[in-house]
């Protein structure tokens, strides 16, 4: 399957800084979808990006695809403890309708 | 709709035991999918379905069964339980480009 690397692996931030994950990948994305799972929980779909360099916005959240396709990242602006869990993200491969996870990034917000 | 269900929620087996995670969706979705999330990592794709009587393999389907009878239910079976088979199952069906994830069911292999 496809190698989806995610960093860093953990991060801990005071309450009120930033956060940023990168997903990284050695072959073009098809697209790009995140999921956020709280502690004890499962994913939750947060978004989906497709094209070269798209750039999506959620409130405090920031999501951008890559101009080549081979890289994304999420940034979380003022941090709050609601905001604490670990965020994926997964390629959605075509054909199959398959996701392929990457290795996630665990964020502790410290109020 | 109560959504992706997953039963059990907890299970604890011995080597060599056999079970069936359940997992049914409300949503009429034709995907459905299985994975497991090992402590610390991300969800590893078991099986998954295309809609009823059509499954097909993920990328670690070895030691595990699937059935897709109604478009409702996507059992998973485990024959056989391994220790390394200890993980957290979650169920997902999907709509559009969307999965929804069900609760998960946490699995110990002693």
């Amino acid at each position: 399957g496809q190698q989806v690397m995610q960093i860093p692996q953990y991060q801990h931030v005071q309450e009120g800084e930033d956060f940023t994950t990168y997903c990284n990948s050695s072959t073009t994305l098809s697209n790009i979808q995140w999921y956020k799972q709280r502690p004890g929980g499962h994913p939750v779909f947060l978004i989906q990006l497709v094209k070269s360099g798209e750039v999506k916005k959620q409130k405090r959240l920031t999501f951008q695809f890559g101009e080549a396709k081979k890289n994304s990242s999420l940034h979380i602006t003022a941090t709050q403890t609601t905001d604490v869990g670990t965020y994926f993200c997964a390629e959605l491969q075509t054909g199959a309708n398959n996701l392929f996870f990457g290795t996630g990034t665990r964020l502790t917000v410290i109020p | 709709n109560a959504g992706v269900t997953q039963t059990p929620k907890f299970r604890i087996l011995k080597i060599g035991q056999s079970m069936t995670l359940q997992c049914t969706q409300d949503m009429n979705h034709n995907y459905m999918y299985w994975y497991r999330q090992d402590p610390g990592m991300g969800l590893k794709l078991i099986y998954y379905s295309v809609g009823a009587g059509i499954t097909d393999k993920g990328e670690v389907p070895n030691g595990y069964n699937v059935s897709r009878s109604t478009t409702e239910d996507f059992p998973l079976r485990l024959e056989l339980a391994a220790p390394s088979q200890t993980s957290v199952y979650f169920c997902a069906s999907k709509y559009g480009n969307e999965q929804f994830f069900g609760p998960g069911t946490r699995l110990t292999v002693l």
